[in-house]
């Protein structure tokens, strides 16, 4: 089955710096690369979803990238905020597979 | 239209005691899931119902049950609570417009539950 591996688990950026977080999946057929934004005392909400037949996309100062010859896909949040701080969890699927989620990344934005 | 709703937020057991924990959702979409999250692991499948009527194992199933009692609501039992199964647990089904039964999921507030 898939296995997701997330890098790192902790995060701290000073405020207006960007930040980068980098998952690995096993399954090749994995097609769907979602990202999760949770808050304290919060369920996970998505930020951002990517196919595998797009290499990248961005929402405003949210972006993921795909490899698929290297199997790995990363979050990258730049002008963080303090209200960026959250953990994070990336996961990945292929057709009708439930999601498989990675162990998450505790970000911290100093001001 | 709250989405997903969760019930109870809080619950406190003993070894041994049983419990239900109710899911809710107004997405109007066939498939729910049921998901535990531990400090340092993530998430994990516990359950999943791919339409009303139909339930299949996730990755940690061992002791729970499921119900999918109609579309819009999933319970999981606890049939003997043990300590191994403090945790927080989340039900996600996808969002609107999801064009695929596991896209864009979108998850209650969830129910801390503790096992003494």
């Amino acid at each position: 089955g898939e296995n997701v591996e997330q890098h790192p688990s902790t995060l701290s950026v000073q405020e207006g710096d960007s930040a980068v977080i980098k998952c690995t999946y096993s399954d090749s057929a994995s097609n769907y690369f979602p990202w999760y934004k949770q808050e304290l005392g919060k369920g996970p909400q998505l930020i951002i979803d990517i196919r595998s037949n797009v290499g990248e996309k961005k929402d405003q100062r949210i972006a993921v990238t795909l490899n698929k010859t290297a199997k790995h896909f990363s979050l990258h949040i730049t002008e963080t905020q303090p209200e960026d701080s959250a953990v994070y969890f990336c996961a990945a699927s292929s057709g009708n597979t439930p999601l498989v989620f990675g162990k998450g990344t505790r970000l911290s934005v100093i001001a | 239209n709250a989405g997903v709703t969760q019930t109870p937020k809080f619950q406190v057991l003993k070894t041994g005691q049983s419990m239900t924990l109710q899911c809710a959702q107004d997405m109007n979409h066939n498939s729910m899931y049921w998901y535990r999250q531990d400090p340092g692991m993530g998430l994990r499948l516990i359950y999943y119902s791919a339409s009303e009527g139909t339930t299949d194992k996730g990755e940690v199933p061992n002791g729970y049950n499921v119900s999918r009692l109609n579309k819009r609501e999933f319970s999981l039992r606890l049939e003997s609570a043990a300590p191994s199964q403090t945790s927080v647990y989340f039900c996600a089904t996808p969002k609107p417009g999801a064009e695929a039964t596991n896209e864009k999921l979108f998850f209650g507030s969830g129910t801390q539950l503790s096992v003494l």
